[in-house]
C-alpha cells in the first residue's frame, strides 16, 4: 500500500507571499492519480488539482500542481486570506485511495 | 448544478449498524463511480469505499472490509453505506464524493457529510 507523507505538517505565511506544499509518496507512482485538495474549516473537501498538476473546474490560476515520480508539489503563488486552510494530498491506484496526512496552512 | 446530500448518521451503540444515503442530483449519475469518504474529528481524510458507475467493481479500505457494504441505485440517483459491526474509531463525518474520467477519478464533487458517532 502506498503511503503519502505532506510537509511541513504547518506552513505559516503572510498574504501575498507564495506557497510550497510538498506530498512525497513511499513508491513511485503515476502523475495521473494524484489529486490534491483545499479544506477550509467546517467545509467539505475541495478538489483543487487532478493529474497532478490540471485545475479543476473553477480554481483561480495562482494554484499550480507539479511532480512525478514519488515527489508531488501544490504551489500557491501569492496568498490570498481565503487560501489559509488544510491542503491534503491523494493518489488513486490498484483499487483504493489514499491521502496524505494534510498540511495546515496557517497565518503568519 | 451538481449536489450530494447525505443522511443517515446518528448515534449508535458499539456493534450497532447504520445505513448511510447520498442523493445526487444535476450530473447523470449512472455514469460516475461514487465512494465514501470520512474524517474523524480533528483528524485528516480516510478514504472508505467505492462503487463503479454500474456497480460492476466494488471496494473498501481495509479498516472497513466485512462490515460494510457500498451499493447504488442510478434509477434514484441514490448511493448507500451499510455499516455493521460498528466501533468507536469509525466515528466520523462520512462525506460522499464523486469520481469520473473527467478529473481522472479525483473526487470533483462532495456533499457536506453526515455525522456518525459509536459511543455507549
Amino acid at each position: 500500500e502506498i503511503v503519502l507523507t505532506q510537509s511541513p505538517g504547518t506552513l505559516s505565511l503572510s498574504p501575498g507571499e507564495r506557497a510550497t506544499l510538498s506530498c512525497r509518496a513511499s513508491q513511485s507512482v503515476s502523475g495521473s492519480y494524484v489529486a490534491w485538495y483545499q479544506q477550509r474549516p467546517g467545509q467539505a473537501p475541495r478538489l483543487l488539482i487532478y493529474g497532478a498538476s490540471s485545475r479543476a473546474t473553477g480554481i483561480p490560476d495562482r494554484f499550480s500542481g507539479s511532480g512525478s515520480g514519488t515527489d508531488f508539489t501544490l504551489t500557491i503563488s501569492r496568498l490570498e486570506p481565503e487560501d489559509f486552510a488544510v491542503y491534503y494530498c491523494q493518489h488513486y491506484g490498484a483499487s483504493l485511495y489514499t491521502f496524505g496526512q494534510g498540511t495546515k496552512l496557517e497565518i503568519k | 448544478e451538481v449536489q450530494l446530500v447525505e443522511s443517515g448518521g446518528g448515534l449508535v451503540k458499539p456493534g450497532g449498524s447504520l445505513r448511510l444515503f447520498c442523493a445526487a442530483s444535476g450530473f447523470t449519475f449512472s455514469d460516475y463511480s461514487m465512494n465514501w469518504v470520512r474524517q474523524a474529528p480533528g483528524k485528516g481524510l480516510e478514504w472508505v469505499s467505492s462503487i463503479s458507475s454500474s456497480s460492476s467493481y466494488i471496494y473498501y479500505a481495509a479498516s472497513v472490509r466485512g462490515r460494510f457494504t457500498i451499493s447504488r441505485d442510478n434509477a434514484k440517483n441514490s448511493l448507500y453505506l451499510q455499516m455493521n459491526s460498528l466501533r468507536a474509531e469509525d466515528t466520523a463525518l462520512y462525506y460522499c464524493a464523486r469520481s469520473g474520467y473527467s478529473a481522472l477519478y479525483a473526487n470533483d464533487y462532495w456533499g457536506q457529510g453526515t455525522l456518525v458517532a459509536v459511543s455507549s
